[in-house]
Formats: C-alpha cells, sequence, structure tokens
C-alpha cells in the first residue's frame, strides 16, 4: 500500500511571496488533514477535509492560507502572502473512515517551508 | 490552550532498560489516545493507542497506561533498543462536530544509548 505523497520536500521563499503543497492521500482513505509543526512544537491542525467538504478550518489563518481538495482525493495548501512565522514543516495526513484503524492517522513526509 | 502536555522534552535511556514517557491532558471528552513516532525528515508513524474505557494496552515492547482520574497517560519502552531512539508524540482524540480532531503533544525525544 503505498503512503501519503507530498511534494516539495523543501521550500525556501522570501516573504510575501505565495507558496503552495501538494499532498496524495492513501488511496480509499476519505478523511485528510493538513498540519502545521513549528520546531519543538507538536503538529498543529490547519484543516481538516471529509471527501471535498471541510469540517474543521478553525485554525486555518484565513486571511493568508487556502486549501481545497477537490474531487476527494489530492489536496493542495496555499500561503499568499508568506510570513517569517509561517516557517515550519507542514504535514498532511490521511484517515481510513472505517475499520479496525479508523483512529490512526497516516502521515506524508512533510514539507520543511522556510521563509526568509 | 495546551490541552495534552508533554513535559519532559527528552530522555535518555540505557540501552536494555525501561523508558517511560509521559503525557497529561486537561480535556475529560477526550476518547481516544496514541502515540507516535517521528524520525528525523519523516512523518509521524503510529505506534499504540488506547480507548479512554481502558487503563492498558500492550503491544510487543511498548505499552500504554492510562489514568483517567489524573488525567495522565504513559508510554513503557521494554527493553529499550538504539533503534527507538525518536521523538514520541502524545495525542487525544475526540469526536467534534463530523470527524476526529487530534491534539498532538510538543513531543519527548528519546536518545538510547548503546
Amino acid at each position: 500500500e503505498a503512503g501519503v505523497a507530498q511534494s516539495p520536500r523543501y521550500k525556501i521563499i522570501e516573504k510575501r511571496q505565495s507558496v503552495a503543497f501538494w499532498c496524495n492521500p492513501i488511496s480509499g482513505h476519505a478523511t485528510l488533514y493538513w498540519y502545521q509543526q513549528i520546531l519543538g512544537q507538536g503538529p498543529k491542525l490547519l484543516i481538516q477535509f471529509q471527501n471535498n467538504g471541510v469540517v474543521d478550518d478553525s485554525q486555518l489563518p484565513k486571511d493568508r492560507f487556502s486549501a481545497e481538495r477537490l474531487k476527494g482525493v489530492d489536496s493542495t495548501l496555499k500561503i499568499q502572502p508568506a510570513k517569517l512565522e509561517d516557517s515550519a514543516v507542514y504535514l498532511c495526513a490521511s484517515r481510513d473512515s472505517g475499520g479496525s484503524s479508523y483512529n490512526e492517522q497516516f502521515f506524508g513526509p512533510g514539507t520543511r517551508l522556510t521563509v526568509l | 490552550d495546551q490541552q495534552v502536555k508533554q513535559n519532559s522534552p527528552s530522555l535518555s535511556v540505557q540501552e536494555g532498560r525501561i523508558s517511560i514517557l509521559n503525557c497529561d491532558y486537561t480535556n475529560s471528552m477526550f476518547d481516544y489516545f496514541l502515540w507516535y513516532k517521528k524520525y528525523p525528515a519523516e512523518g509521524p508513524t503510529f505506534l499504540i493507542s488506547i480507548s479512554s474505557i481502558k487503563d492498558k494496552n500492550e503491544d510487543g515492547r511498548f505499552t500504554v497506561f492510562l489514568n483517567k482520574s489524573a488525567k495522565h497517560l504513559s508510554l513503557h519502552i521494554v527493553p529499550s533498543q538504539p533503534g527507538d531512539s525518536a521523538v514520541y508524540f502524545c495525542a487525544a482524540s475526540g469526536l467534534n462536530t463530523g470527524g476526529f480532531k487530534t491534539i498532538f503533544g510538543a513531543g519527548t525525544r528519546l536518545f538510547v544509548k548503546a
């Protein structure tokens, strides 16, 4: 079974530029999450999708961050414009909504963003 | 508002000994607790979990204990191996409006010395 794929793995941009991250979840996983992990902290949920609908985006800074999951499969997370404090690892995870592992999330390798 | 706290940023243990990683939570509505393990440059991987209706779950060398009255859980690794050196995240989840929202602690970095 292929895991969660993310690209790019690394990105360096200057502040006020825009950037986009891509995630391909495990096939058949209806739930998709985007997390922000700042150095020394745990992953913080930015947005959660169920199929192509948003379940929770309460911690997404909507003035600069946006995310979509067209057709309920791949997802993109965009930051425009970026700020210095956006430097972090952005993790995508997916979850099977049924079965014995229904509570376990599967994470991708993450995208490390550096904003200069 | 840290609902899940891991107060020890790091822990060093000798190979073969027991590693005990601790986690405290504040929200009594959490109904599932998980531990994830993270190696550098990789995403977290699921390790073990426990439902709030249980007080212990064991999987090989890994055991998770839950004390609901104290809102405390711990992960025991016996015996510890050098390959266990990683960052361990405690996580708690509960049913929100339509899905399971998971809150992560800040992590504990475990060093297992050979």
